[in-house]
């Protein structure tokens, strides 16, 4: 256990559905990020937050949308997503911006129907 | 921005050998190189890591090596067990940076 999780793990939902993923570090630690991994592609950092306020955004289409209400909760709010969103999507936390150890949760699995 | 490559995708050792993962990067700024595991249905999980100020880093079975002047990195597994059998990625990340890029993964097998 890395002390990083997430639930639901395995989500399925259609592209009209409102859903939310959660992730919740028990590390003490002040930095959270969403990564998307796709099958045959490298992770991709989606968001980053720092003492709850996001610092990084790669670029997400707005259909991803996340909140840190404190420095041990995630969300990712999905609304209208695509097919192609089907994906891994894992949270990870490091101690904080610059120190790069970062430790992984399970991962959601999220199938868009 | 930084490109990580990694070869192979997939590799392949009997038990008791030894296995090789590279990975080349493209941001000579970069400075912090970790590896992770993946096995089937959890995260990644760091397994070892290296920074630039450093040429070789060992951990009982596990070892990873930098060159900086060529802009690769390798991770050596020697005595492979069939508890070796994941996917592992290599990542590189510098300081200002927030987020790690990863390479593609190579899914390792350990053949009995």
């Amino acid at each position: 256990e890395t002390g990083v999780t997430q639930t639901p793990r395995h989500l399925v939902m259609g592209m009209t559905n409102k859903k939310s993923l959660k992730c919740e570090q028990h590390l003490g630690h002040n930095a959270m990020y969403w990564y998307k991994q796709s099958a045959k592609k490298p992770l991709e950092l989606m968001f980053v937050y720092s003492l709850e306020e996001r610092v990084e955004n790669n670029s997400v289409p707005s259909r991803f949308s996340p909140e840190c209400p404190n420095s041990s909760h995630l969300f990712l709010h999905l609304h209208t997503l695509q097919p192609e969103d089907s994906a891994l999507y894992l949270c990870a936390s490091s101690q904080a911006l610059g120190k790069y150890e970062q430790y992984f949760g399970p991962g959601t699995r999220l199938t868009v129907t | 921005g930084e490109n990580v490559e990694q070869h192979p995708s997939t590799l392949s050792v009997q038990e008791g050998d030894s296995a090789v993962i590279k990975c080349t990067y493209s941001d000579s700024a970069s400075n912090y190189f970790p590896w992770y595991k993946q096995e089937l249905g959890k995260g990644p999980q760091l397994i070892i890591d290296i920074r630039s100020n450093v040429g070789e880093k060992k951990d009982q079975r596990i070892a990873v090596t930098l060159n900086k002047t060529a802009k690769h990195f390798s991770l050596h597994i020697t005595e492979t067990q069939p508890e070796d059998s994941a996917v592992y990625f290599c990542a590189a990340s510098k300081r200002g940076a927030d987020g790690l890029t990863f390479g593609k993964g190579t899914h390792l097998i350990i053949q009995p």
